[in-house]
Protein backbone atom coordinates (compact mmCIF):
# COMPACT_ATOMS: atom_id res chain seq x y z
CA UNK A 1 0.00 0.00 0.00
CA UNK A 2 0.82 2.86 -0.19
CA UNK A 3 3.20 5.04 3.17
CA UNK A 4 5.17 7.91 3.72
CA UNK A 5 7.99 7.61 6.66
CA UNK A 6 10.01 10.41 7.97
CA UNK A 7 11.87 11.04 11.17
CA UNK A 8 10.12 12.73 13.69
CA UNK A 9 12.82 15.64 14.83
CA UNK A 10 15.75 17.53 13.72
CA UNK A 11 17.75 20.03 15.61
CA UNK A 12 20.10 22.32 13.89
CA UNK A 13 21.70 25.14 14.58
CA UNK A 14 20.40 28.66 13.01
CA UNK A 15 22.30 29.55 9.79
CA UNK A 16 23.31 25.91 9.05
CA UNK A 17 21.90 23.89 6.12
CA UNK A 18 18.78 21.58 7.45
CA UNK A 19 18.24 18.19 5.72
CA UNK A 20 14.38 16.42 6.23
CA UNK A 21 14.50 12.99 4.80
CA UNK A 22 11.93 10.74 3.66
CA UNK A 23 10.76 7.90 2.31
CA UNK A 24 7.78 6.20 0.35
CA UNK A 25 6.55 3.09 -0.95
CA UNK A 26 4.50 3.47 -3.82
CA UNK A 27 6.55 3.61 -7.10
CA UNK A 28 3.38 5.13 -9.22
CA UNK A 29 3.47 8.28 -7.07
CA UNK A 30 3.43 11.24 -9.87
CA UNK A 31 4.39 14.09 -8.05
CA UNK A 32 6.32 14.07 -4.44
CA UNK A 33 5.53 17.40 -2.05
CA UNK A 34 7.15 19.24 0.91
CA UNK A 35 4.53 21.25 3.08
CA UNK A 36 5.11 23.33 6.36
CA UNK A 37 3.11 23.48 9.12
CA UNK A 38 3.28 25.98 11.70
CA UNK A 39 1.68 26.49 15.52
CA UNK A 40 -1.74 27.09 15.13
CA UNK A 41 -1.78 26.75 11.21
CA UNK A 42 -2.83 24.76 8.70
CA UNK A 43 -0.53 23.32 6.41
CA UNK A 44 1.56 25.49 3.42
CA UNK A 45 2.50 24.02 0.22
CA UNK A 46 6.48 24.75 0.04
CA UNK A 47 7.17 23.11 -3.32
CA UNK A 48 7.12 20.32 -5.34
CA UNK A 49 8.80 17.65 -7.45
CA UNK A 50 7.56 15.60 -10.66
CA UNK A 51 8.47 12.01 -10.57
CA UNK A 52 10.69 12.53 -13.39
CA UNK A 53 13.17 15.15 -11.73
CA UNK A 54 15.74 14.74 -10.16
CA UNK A 55 16.27 17.71 -8.41
CA UNK A 56 14.46 21.36 -7.62
CA UNK A 57 15.58 24.31 -6.24
CA UNK A 58 13.56 27.03 -5.22
CA UNK A 59 15.67 30.00 -3.34
CA UNK A 60 16.92 28.21 -0.30
CA UNK A 61 14.91 25.18 -0.48
CA UNK A 62 16.57 22.46 -2.76
CA UNK A 63 14.23 18.65 -2.78
CA UNK A 64 16.23 15.85 -4.12
CA UNK A 65 14.75 12.54 -5.51
CA UNK A 66 15.94 9.45 -5.65
CA UNK A 67 13.37 7.13 -7.48
CA UNK A 68 15.37 4.29 -7.52
CA UNK A 69 15.58 3.96 -3.77
CA UNK A 70 12.07 5.78 -3.47
CA UNK A 71 14.05 8.65 -0.75
CA UNK A 72 12.63 12.22 -0.94
CA UNK A 73 15.02 15.28 0.68
CA UNK A 74 14.47 18.88 0.98
CA UNK A 75 17.54 21.18 1.97
CA UNK A 76 17.05 24.45 3.63
CA UNK A 77 20.32 26.88 3.17
CA UNK A 78 21.05 29.21 6.02
CA UNK A 79 18.32 27.71 8.32
CA UNK A 80 16.55 30.66 9.86
CA UNK A 81 14.15 30.99 13.51
CA UNK A 82 11.40 31.38 11.15
CA UNK A 83 12.07 27.80 9.81
CA UNK A 84 11.01 26.15 13.17
CA UNK A 85 7.95 24.49 12.05
CA UNK A 86 6.92 20.94 11.15
CA UNK A 87 7.70 19.71 7.77
CA UNK A 88 5.19 17.26 6.32
CA UNK A 89 6.21 14.98 3.15
CA UNK A 90 3.52 14.30 0.88
CA UNK A 91 3.10 11.77 -2.27
CA UNK A 92 0.12 11.66 -4.71
CA UNK A 93 -0.10 8.04 -4.71
CA UNK A 94 -1.87 5.79 -7.11
CA UNK A 95 -4.61 8.56 -7.85
CA UNK A 96 -3.12 11.79 -7.95
CA UNK A 97 -5.74 13.26 -5.99
CA UNK A 98 -5.33 11.79 -2.85
CA UNK A 99 -2.14 12.94 -0.75
CA UNK A 100 -0.46 10.60 1.01
CA UNK A 101 1.04 12.62 4.02
CA UNK A 102 4.14 11.13 6.42
CA UNK A 103 4.04 11.86 9.86
CA UNK A 104 6.06 15.28 9.63
CA UNK A 105 9.50 16.19 11.00
CA UNK A 106 9.49 18.66 13.65
CA UNK A 107 12.41 21.32 12.96
CA UNK A 108 14.30 23.10 15.80
CA UNK A 109 16.86 25.77 15.51
CA UNK A 110 19.12 26.04 18.03
CA UNK A 111 21.44 29.79 18.67
CA UNK B 1 -7.18 36.21 -4.09
CA UNK B 2 -8.76 34.81 -0.66
CA UNK B 3 -7.71 31.97 0.85
CA UNK B 4 -9.19 28.49 2.03
CA UNK B 5 -11.82 29.54 4.70
CA UNK B 6 -13.29 26.90 7.65
CA UNK B 7 -16.06 27.07 10.17
CA UNK B 8 -15.97 27.61 12.97
CA UNK B 9 -12.46 27.24 13.91
CA UNK B 10 -13.44 25.80 17.55
CA UNK B 11 -15.48 23.29 18.50
CA UNK B 12 -16.53 21.52 22.06
CA UNK B 13 -19.42 18.72 21.45
CA UNK B 14 -20.25 15.96 23.57
CA UNK B 15 -20.06 12.04 22.70
CA UNK B 16 -22.99 10.76 20.61
CA UNK B 17 -23.64 14.56 19.16
CA UNK B 18 -23.17 15.08 15.63
CA UNK B 19 -21.28 18.02 14.29
CA UNK B 20 -20.81 20.03 10.65
CA UNK B 21 -17.56 21.30 9.38
CA UNK B 22 -17.84 24.10 6.56
CA UNK B 23 -14.88 24.81 3.72
CA UNK B 24 -15.21 27.32 1.23
CA UNK B 25 -11.77 27.05 -1.54
CA UNK B 26 -9.82 29.14 -2.96
CA UNK B 27 -12.46 30.64 -5.80
CA UNK B 28 -12.26 28.72 -8.83
CA UNK B 29 -10.71 25.83 -7.46
CA UNK B 30 -13.35 23.02 -7.98
CA UNK B 31 -11.41 19.93 -5.68
CA UNK B 32 -11.68 20.23 -2.00
CA UNK B 33 -10.62 17.63 0.27
CA UNK B 34 -10.57 17.11 3.79
CA UNK B 35 -8.28 15.50 6.47
CA UNK B 36 -7.86 14.60 9.97
CA UNK B 37 -4.90 15.45 12.06
CA UNK B 38 -3.99 14.09 15.66
CA UNK B 39 -1.06 13.62 17.27
CA UNK B 40 -1.27 10.16 17.23
CA UNK B 41 -2.35 9.01 13.69
CA UNK B 42 -1.18 12.20 11.81
CA UNK B 43 -2.09 13.67 8.93
CA UNK B 44 -5.55 10.80 7.55
CA UNK B 45 -7.05 11.90 4.04
CA UNK B 46 -10.73 11.45 5.05
CA UNK B 47 -12.16 12.02 1.13
CA UNK B 48 -12.36 14.31 -1.65
CA UNK B 49 -14.58 15.77 -3.63
CA UNK B 50 -15.14 17.47 -7.44
CA UNK B 51 -17.85 19.16 -8.94
CA UNK B 52 -20.01 17.99 -6.22
CA UNK B 53 -18.97 13.81 -6.47
CA UNK B 54 -17.21 12.22 -3.94
CA UNK B 55 -13.77 11.19 -6.09
CA UNK B 56 -11.96 9.50 -3.39
CA UNK B 57 -12.60 8.45 0.25
CA UNK B 58 -10.02 7.25 2.94
CA UNK B 59 -10.19 4.33 5.65
CA UNK B 60 -12.99 6.20 7.75
CA UNK B 61 -16.21 4.76 9.32
CA UNK B 62 -19.19 5.92 7.45
CA UNK B 63 -20.00 8.13 10.61
CA UNK B 64 -17.78 10.71 8.35
CA UNK B 65 -19.53 12.13 5.52
CA UNK B 66 -19.60 15.22 2.59
CA UNK B 67 -20.85 17.01 0.44
CA UNK B 68 -19.99 19.53 -1.96
CA UNK B 69 -22.10 22.72 -3.25
CA UNK B 70 -22.18 23.88 -6.63
CA UNK B 71 -20.65 26.79 -5.44
CA UNK B 72 -17.37 24.72 -4.33
CA UNK B 73 -18.14 24.54 -1.16
CA UNK B 74 -18.11 21.61 1.19
CA UNK B 75 -19.13 20.38 3.91
CA UNK B 76 -18.15 17.76 6.26
CA UNK B 77 -20.43 15.85 8.75
CA UNK B 78 -19.49 13.42 11.53
CA UNK B 79 -22.23 11.36 13.46
CA UNK B 80 -22.29 10.02 16.27
CA UNK B 81 -19.08 11.42 18.10
CA UNK B 82 -16.70 9.61 19.96
CA UNK B 83 -13.80 10.95 22.03
CA UNK B 84 -11.34 9.65 19.37
CA UNK B 85 -12.70 11.87 17.13
CA UNK B 86 -11.06 14.88 18.51
CA UNK B 87 -8.89 16.62 16.21
CA UNK B 88 -8.03 19.09 13.94
CA UNK B 89 -9.80 18.95 11.11
CA UNK B 90 -8.12 20.29 7.77
CA UNK B 91 -9.53 21.38 4.48
CA UNK B 92 -7.47 21.57 1.33
CA UNK B 93 -8.68 23.22 -2.21
CA UNK B 94 -7.09 22.46 -5.30
CA UNK B 95 -7.64 23.31 -9.25
CA UNK B 96 -7.68 19.55 -9.42
CA UNK B 97 -5.02 19.74 -12.22
CA UNK B 98 -1.58 18.68 -12.04
CA UNK B 99 0.68 19.09 -10.24
CA UNK B 100 -2.46 19.14 -7.79
CA UNK B 101 -1.11 21.81 -5.67
CA UNK B 102 -3.23 21.56 -2.22
CA UNK B 103 -4.08 25.03 -0.62
CA UNK B 104 -5.06 24.04 3.12
CA UNK B 105 -7.13 26.34 5.37
CA UNK B 106 -6.42 26.62 9.25
CA UNK B 107 -8.65 24.08 10.41
CA UNK B 108 -11.76 23.39 12.62
CA UNK B 109 -10.32 22.21 16.22
CA UNK B 110 -12.92 19.60 17.33
CA UNK B 111 -12.88 19.06 20.95
CA UNK B 112 -15.29 15.67 21.93
CA UNK B 113 -15.74 15.79 25.71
Amino acid sequence: GEDVEQSLFLSVREGDSSVINCTYTDSSSTYLYWYKQEPGAGLQLLTYIFSNMDMKQDQRLTVLLNKKDKHLSLRIADTQTGDSAIYFCAESGSSASKIIFGSGTRLSIRP
Amino acid sequence: KAGVTQTPRYLIKTRGQQVTLSCSPISGHRSVSWYQQTPGQGLQFLFEYFSETQRNKGNFPGRFSGRQFSNSRSEMNVSTLELGDSALYLCASSLAQRPYEQYFGPGTRLTVT
